[in-house]
């Protein structure tokens, strides 16, 4: 069974904080995403690795940076979290366009 | 770049009652994806199209793509508590395994 976890489901962090975002697969999957959901704009995509150290910026990397040093492991990191990064953060993985998503992190950031 | 709208944004209905979200895009799709994510979970998959003036049913849920493959839609008959939360369709992307999401429409469903 196809399988994605997240780090943390829930998550407060204060405004300036280094961040860190893990996600994890189980299924050998090539590609893994990271989006951003918020009421009313649906899901955004802020990055995604098409391999191994590979990595594209999707439509709002402004404020992110992404990590894959192995093929399960991808990680968002947030240099300096602000307030307006307080969101619900959702990682996932696809094979043939079918994407896998994992629970979520509901991130706070004071 | 490339958009799907959706609408509606959100609907509410009687529990019985039939639903129907629209999916649209200005350019032609190879595909178009279906999710469900219930209230507190994530997106789950439900179902793909491919073919022009594809129809697939999964018990309730009926989904078609469009013969011109600009638009899909998700219709659900006799709704039920089970069927709250929110669908979203998907096109694809600029590069294989890249998606883009419409914005969703959520279901409520009054008892």
């Amino acid at each position: 069974d196809v399988k994605v976890t997240q780090s943390s489901r829930y998550l407060v962090k204060r405004t300036g904080e280094k961040v860190f975002l893990e996600c994890v697969q189980d299924m050998d999957h090539e590609n893994m995403f990271w989006y951003r959901q918020d009421p009313g704009l649906g899901l955004r995509l802020i990055y995604f690795s098409y391999d191994v150290k590979m990595k594209e910026k999707g439509d709002i990397p402004e404020g992110y940076s992404v990590s894959r040093e192995k093929k399960e492991r991808f990680s968002l990191i947030l240099e300096s979290a602000s307030t307006n990064q307080t969101s619900m953060y959702l990682c996932a993985s696809s094979l043939w366009r079918t994407q896998y998503f994992g629970p979520g992190t509901r991130l706070l950031v004071l | 770049g490339q958009q799907v709208m959706q609408i509606p944004q959100y609907q509410h209905v009687q529990e019985g009652e039939d639903f129907t979200t629209y999916c649209n895009s200005s350019t032609t799709l190879s595909n178009i994806q279906w999710y469900k994510q219930r209230p507190g979970g994530h997106p789950v998959f439900l179902i793909q199209l491919v073919k022009s003036g594809e129809v697939k049913k999964q018990k309730r849920l009926t989904f078609q793509f469009g013969e011109a493959k600009k638009n899909s839609s998700l219709h659900i008959t006799a709704t039920q508590t089970t069927d709250v939360g929110t669908y979203f369709c998907a096109g694809p992307g600029n590069r294989d395994d890249k998606i883009i999401f419409g914005k969703g429409t959520r279901l409520h469903i009054l008892p």
